[in-house]
């Protein structure tokens, strides 16, 4: 078990382009969480996935915003049409069923 | 709507001292969890601490306790024989029961700094 991973650990992106980020979440675990993390804040909320299935997004999560689970395994989280406020540190966790959540070491987003 | 306030943005212990770090949340429902995790510089969150709503008792794990006080919404963190490694953010947050979601709420955080 070698925790989440996720990849790229740091993205650097001129205003209007898309990314792309994906997250490996630790191998029995069946649900999968994406978090956004701005300096000086907690995380927050932006979506949830039981095993293929996307059954929460937040508000935070606008329509340039796409996150996928297509297997029920790793995930991959777009931002299409960079903004300089998309910047941030995008993290994953994952948990088995009810337990806790298991966090990834992020991805920084730098948007210029 | 369930909120969760850290009202210290930073903490100091000298090494080998006792920290509480503190955690207020705001919610109307009865079960639920709260959890401490901390963040090392530029590594990953990582689960200190667990407690169900439900339980009277309060959890520990090794040299960290909590007090969790329901009626007052009030969870706190203790650290005990504080180390250098202890040195971190600290998030605390709240993950209901009835709600049907599994999202977590996470406070702003605290930077503990331990000094030798």
């Amino acid at each position: 078990d070698t925790g989440v991973s996720q990849n790229p650990r740091h993205k650097i992106t001129k205003r209007g382009q898309n990314v792309t980020f994906r997250c490996d979440p630790i191998s029995e675990h069946n649900r999968l969480y994406w978090y956004r993390q701005t300096l000086g804040q907690g995380p927050e909320f932006l979506t949830y996935f039981q095993n293929e299935a996307q059954l929460e997004k937040s508000r935070l999560l606008s329509d340039r915003f796409s996150a996928e689970r297509p297997k029920g395994s790793f995930s991959t989280l777009e931002i299409q049409r960079t903004e300089q406020g998309d910047s941030a540190m995008y993290l994953c966790a994952s948990s088995l069923a009810d337990r806790e959540q298991f966090f990834g070491p992020g991805t920084r987003l730098t948007v210029l | 709507a369930q909120t969760v306030t850290q009202s210290q943005p930073e903490m100091s212990v000298q090494e080998a001292e006792t920290v509480t770090l503190s955690c207020t949340y705001d919610t109307s429902e009865s079960d639920y969890y709260l959890f401490w995790y901390k963040q090392p510089p530029s590594r990953q969150m990582i689960l200190v601490i667990r407690q169900e709503a439900y339980k009277q008792q309060n959890a520990t794990e090794n040299r960290f306790s909590v007090n969790f006080q329901k009626a007052a919404k009030s969870f706190s963190l203790k650290i005990s024989d504080s180390q250098l490694g202890d040195a971190a953010m600290y998030f605390c947050a709240y993950r209901s029961l009835t709600s049907g979601t599994y999202k977590y709420i996470f406070g702003t955080g605290t930077r503990l700094k331990v000094l030798a």
